[in-house]
């Protein structure tokens, strides 16, 4: 079975630049989640996903964060205009049901200078 | 407000002694509590978890201890092996909401 794929695995840009990041949860994953994890800290939970539905966006920073998943399986993840603090590792996570455990992908990790 | 917290940052162990990995919560509503692994570069991935009702769950090394009225659980890993050299996370969930302690480090000795 493969596992949560995310691309680009690193981007580096300068403050208010926009930028993408793409997850494609396992198969058959209806929840999806976008976590941001600041180096130091553990990840935290930006939005969560169930099918193409918005669970939970309420740490999302919707002044400049956006996030979507319009057919119910791959997501999109856009920050605009980017500052220095969304420097961090954007992970995405999905699981069959919100009750079941999350599998993580490898991450984005994003630097803004 | 950080809601889970791991006070050690890091933790060095020899090869084949015990690592105790410690957590501390302060939200009362936390019903179940998971430990995840993270190697450079790589997402956290599951290691165990433990529901709100028990005190104590394994899985082969790995060992969880829950005492819910002092808000603390601890990993425990014996024999500890180099393979288990990773970062560790804390999380407790509320309503299937995951909140992460901000990790420990583990390297083991040769």
């Amino acid at each position: 079975e493969a596992g949560v794929a995310q691309s680009p695995r690193y981007k580096i840009i300068e403050k208010r630049q926009s930028v993408a990041f793409w997850c494609n949860p396992i198969s058959g994953h209806a929840t999806l989640y976008w976590y941001q994890q600041i180096l130091g800290q553990g990840p935290k939970l930006l939005i969560q996903f169930q099918n193409n539905g918005v669970v939970d966006d309420s740490q999302l920073p919707k002044d400049r964060f956006s996030a979507e998943r319009l057919k119910g399986v791959d997501s999109t993840l856009k920050i605009q205009p980017a500052k220095l603090e969304d420097s961090a590792v954007y992970l995405c996570a999905s699981t069959r049901t919100e009750q079941e455990t999350q599998y993580f992908g490898p991450g984005t990790r994003l630097l803004v200078l | 407000d950080q809601q889970v917290k791991q006070n050690s940052p890091s933790l060095s162990v020899q090869e084949g002694r015990i690592s105790i990995l410690n957590c501390d919560y302060t939200n009362s509503m936390f019903d179940y509590f998971l430990w995840y692994k993270k190697y450079p570069a790589e997402g956290p991935t599951f290691l165990i978890s433990i529901s709100s009702i028990k005190d104590k769950n394994e899985d082969g090394r790995f060992t969880v201890f829950l005492n819910k009225s002092a808000k603390h659980l601890s990993l425990h890993i014996v024999p500890s092996q180099p393979g288990d050299s990773a970062v560790y996370f804390c999380a407790a969930s509320d309503d299937y909401k995951l909140s992460f302690g901000a990790g420990t480090t583990v390297t083991v000795r040769a």
